[in-house]
C-alpha cells in the first residue's frame, strides 16, 4: 500500500522568497514520485518526477525536488517565488513495478504568493 | 500534439439521473485513468483502462463504471447520481514503454454538479 502526506494545506510566501512544500511518502516497493500543479478550473500539470535515477530532480518553472529515501521525503522547492506560482500543488506516488500505474495523491498544498 | 480532452467541461444533473463523461487521450497513449476530485476527499483513483481492459479499480461503488474503445477513447458512467457525486472528474493518459507506464498527463476535467 502507498500513501502520501503533504504537511500544510496552505502555505504563504512573499514574492521572491523561498518556496518549500513538504511531501512524505510511504511505499512497500521502490516508488515513483511526482509533483503536479493545479491552477483554478484546470487539470493537473506535471512539474517533475522521480523515477529512481538522480535523487535531485529539476522540473519546469524553476522547481526542483530531492528524493531522500532515509527520510521518505520528496520536498518541492523553488528559490524565488513568483506571483504566477500561486496554485495548488499535489505530491503523488506510484509503485515502480509493472501493473502499478495508479497514482496515490496527497491532500494538496495551496500556495499563496504575497506581493 | 493535442493534449487530453474531456467532454463536456461542465454538467448539471439531478439526483437519480445518470451521466456519461468522455475522455480522448493523447495520440499514441493507450492507458487511460480516471480520478475524482472533491474538496473533502481530494484526488481519488476510480479506474484504469489499457487496450480496452479495466486493469485496476479504486474503492468506489458499482454505480461508477467505465469502458475504453479500440481507439483508446474512454467513457465513464455514473448511474443513480447522488449529491456526493458532485466533483471534478479528471482523466489522465499515459503511454507504455518496456511494459511500464510513463507519467500521467491530465485533461482539464469535467465539473459535475448534482442537484
Amino acid at each position: 500500500a502507498q500513501s502520501v502526506t503533504q504537511l500544510g494545506s496552505h502555505v504563504s510566501v512573499s514574492e521572491g522568497a523561498l518556496v518549500l512544500l513538504r511531501c512524505n511518502y510511504s511505499s512497500s516497493v521502490p516508488p515513483y514520485l511526482f509533483w503536479y500543479v493545479q491552477y483554478p478550473n484546470q487539470g493537473l500539470q506535471l512539474l517533475l518526477k522521480y523515477t529512481s535515477a538522480a535523487t535531485l530532480v529539476k522540473g519546469i518553472n524553476g522547481f526542483e525536488a530531492e528524493f531522500k529515501k532515509s527520510e521518505t521525503s520528496f520536498h518541492l522547492t523553488k528559490p524565488s517565488a513568483h506571483m504566477s506560482d500561486a496554485a495548488e500543488y499535489f505530491c503523488a506516488v506510484r509503485g515502480s513495478g509493472a501493473g502499478s500505474y495508479q497514482l496515490t495523491f496527497g491532500k494538496g498544498t495551496k500556495l499563496s504568493v504575497i506581493p | 500534439k493535442a493534449g487530453v480532452t474531456q467532454t463536456p467541461r461542465y454538467l448539471i444533473k439531478t439526483r437519480g439521473q445518470q451521466v456519461t463523461l468522455s475522455c480522448s487521450p493523447i495520440s499514441g497513449h493507450r492507458s487511460v485513468s480516471w480520478y475524482q476530485q472533491t474538496p473533502g476527499q481530494g484526488l481519488q483513483f476510480l479506474f484504469e483502462y489499457f487496450s480496452e481492459t479495466q486493469r485496476n479499480k479504486g474503492n468506489f461503488p458499482g454505480r461508477f463504471s467505465g469502458r475504453q474503445f479500440s481507439n483508446s477513447r474512454s467513457e465513464m458512467n455514473v448511474s443513480t447520481l447522488e449529491l456526493g457525486d458532485s466533483a471534478l472528474y479528471l482523466c489522465a493518459s499515459s503511454y507504455m514503454t518496456s511494459g511500464r507506464a510513463s507519467e500521467q498527463f491530465f485533461g482539464p476535467g469535467t465539473r459535475l454538479t448534482v442537484l
